[in-house]
């Protein structure tokens, strides 16, 4: 089945640091890849995406890049802010298939000043 | 301006109630989901339906029932069936087919039960 792993949280940085979220994927078919953002008590907002491989997706200095050889769409910023802690969401879906998104468990981040 | 609307934010249940949970969206999508969020254990499908008229369970759909009369429309009951009912509860719209493969998503409804 496919199925969308994170990495645990939660993730504690100070502001300025470099921010690495792994995610790997498996899937049937040829999945797109997606990053969702969630602040406390809101929904979830669409953060990137990437449609096929090696796409890079990119919103408000993060980043992650669509590897098809390693399974994974690891999201990366180069300089945190305090505003960026939230809760983060992988996840995918199967063009063609049920159209159900498959999510992570999620990766709490708290950047402090 | 085009958006997904969940009501009531907050919502509480006396044990044995059914309560509705409303999901309205006038982006247009076609396709419609139900998600529960329990604290770290991210997101888990409960209903989707892909056109008006017909909908599939998704990974937890015991205790929860759904339907989908009209496209804009993707309203959520939680039964008495439901054992354990507290949550918060989101709803997610996107467009069938290739080319905006991404879902929207409301601002959620926090269920508890007294």
């Amino acid at each position: 089945g496919n199925s969308v792993t994170q990495m645990e949280g939660p993730v504690t940085l100070s502001e300025e640091a470099f921010l690495t979220i792994n995610c790997t994927y498996t899937a049937t078919g040829y999945p797109s890849l997606f990053w969702y953002v969630q602040y406390p008590g809101e929904g979830l907002q669409l953060l990137l995406k990437a449609t096929k491989a090696d796409d890079k997706g990119s919103n408000k200095g993060f980043e992650a890049t669509y590897r098809k050889e390693t399974t994974s769409f690891h999201l990366e910023k180069g300089s945190v802010q305090v505003s960026d802690s939230a809760v983060y969401f992988c996840a995918l879906s199967i063009q063609g298939g049920s159209e159900k998104l498959v999510f992570g468990k999620g990766t709490k981040l708290t950047v402090n000043p | 301006d085009g958006g997904i609307t969940q009501s009531p934010k907050y919502l509480f249940r006396k044990e044995g109630q059914n309560v509705t949970l409303s999901c309205e969206q006038n982006l247009n999508h076609d396709a419609m989901y139900w998600y529960r969020q329990d604290p770290g254990q991210g997101l888990r499908l409960i209903y989707y339906s892909q056109i008006v008229n017909d909908f599939q369970k998704g990974d937890i759909a015991e205790g929860y029932s759904v339907s989908r009369e009209k496209k804009e429309s993707f309203p959520l009951t939680v039964t008495s069936a439901q054992k354990n009912p507290t949550a918060f509860y989101l709803c997610a719209s996107r467009v069938e087919g290739r080319g905006r493969p991404e879902a929207f998503f409301g601002q959620g409804t926090r269920l508890t039960v007294v």
